[in-house]
């Protein structure tokens, strides 16, 4: 199984900060890398998909690098709704997996 | 309006079972597979199973093999989840989610059914 390992498990950030979190897959799943958005008593949300293509209706403060193993997701001018825990996800090869969460909170 | 709307909450007792629905409407139910993952609270999310609703395969995360089946109605454009041998581990908040070929991601979400398990 391929493993997900996000880095850092929670960060604290302000209104209008802009946040990185990285996401290492245990081998290369080439492109198949998405991140997801998840609020308490809420479904998660699909945010980007394929590394970089920003799912429809998701703003252009978020987005999406990397290939092979190492990934990011970068949320600029943090806005108060971001407030949220992130999960990074493969589809390259089932079983599917996640990453544990980076959860982001308000300093 | 695209919706997967899943059915309600769940209490069972150590070794019975339990079947969740989640039902696809405003999009061709056959178009999109169907997955189901589940997270227990302050855990992971965890990858369970599959099925494209066109031919009916399945597939299955190892840890749930024998204990999950994943079934459709397509007259009623209904997926469920029956997981059977439940033990207080299985309490969890249950979804279903559907992908597309084109993008390999989990683009559509149920409301989640969350599912207890107690004696």
């Amino acid at each position: 199984d391929i493993q997900m390992t996000q880095s850092p498990s929670s960060l604290s950030a302000s209104v209008g900060d802009r946040v990185t979190m990285t996401c290492r897959a245990s081998q290369s799943i080439s492109s198949f890398l998405n991140w997801y958005q998840h609020k308490p008593g809420k479904a998660p949300r699909l945010l980007i998909f394929h590394v970089s293509s920003l799912q429809s209706g998701v703003p252009s403060r978020f987005s999406g690098l990397g290939s092979g193993t190492d990934f990011t997701l970068t949320i600029t001018n943090l806005q108060p709704e971001d407030f949220a825990t992130y999960y990074c996800q493969q589809s390259y090869s089932i079983p599917i997996t996640f990453g544990q969460g980076t959860r982001l909170d308000i300093k | 309006q695209e919706q997967l709307v899943q059915s309600g909450a769940e209490v069972k007792k150590p070794g019975a079972s339990v079947k969740v629905s989640c039902k696809a409407s405003g999009y061709t139910f056959t178009s999109y597979d169907l997955h189901w993952v589940r997270q227990a609270t302050g855990q992971e999310i965890e990858w369970m199973g599959w099925m494209n609703p066109n031919s009916g395969d399945t597939g299955y995360a190892r840890k749930f093999q024998g204990r999950v089946t994943i079934t459709r109605d397509t007259s009623i454009s209904t997926f469920y989840m029956e997981l059977s041998s439940l033990t207080s581990g299985d309490t969890a908040v249950y979804y279903c989610a559907r992908t597309s070929d084109y993008l390999n991601a989990f683009d559509l979400w149920g409301q989640g059914t969350k599912v207890i398990v107690s004696s």
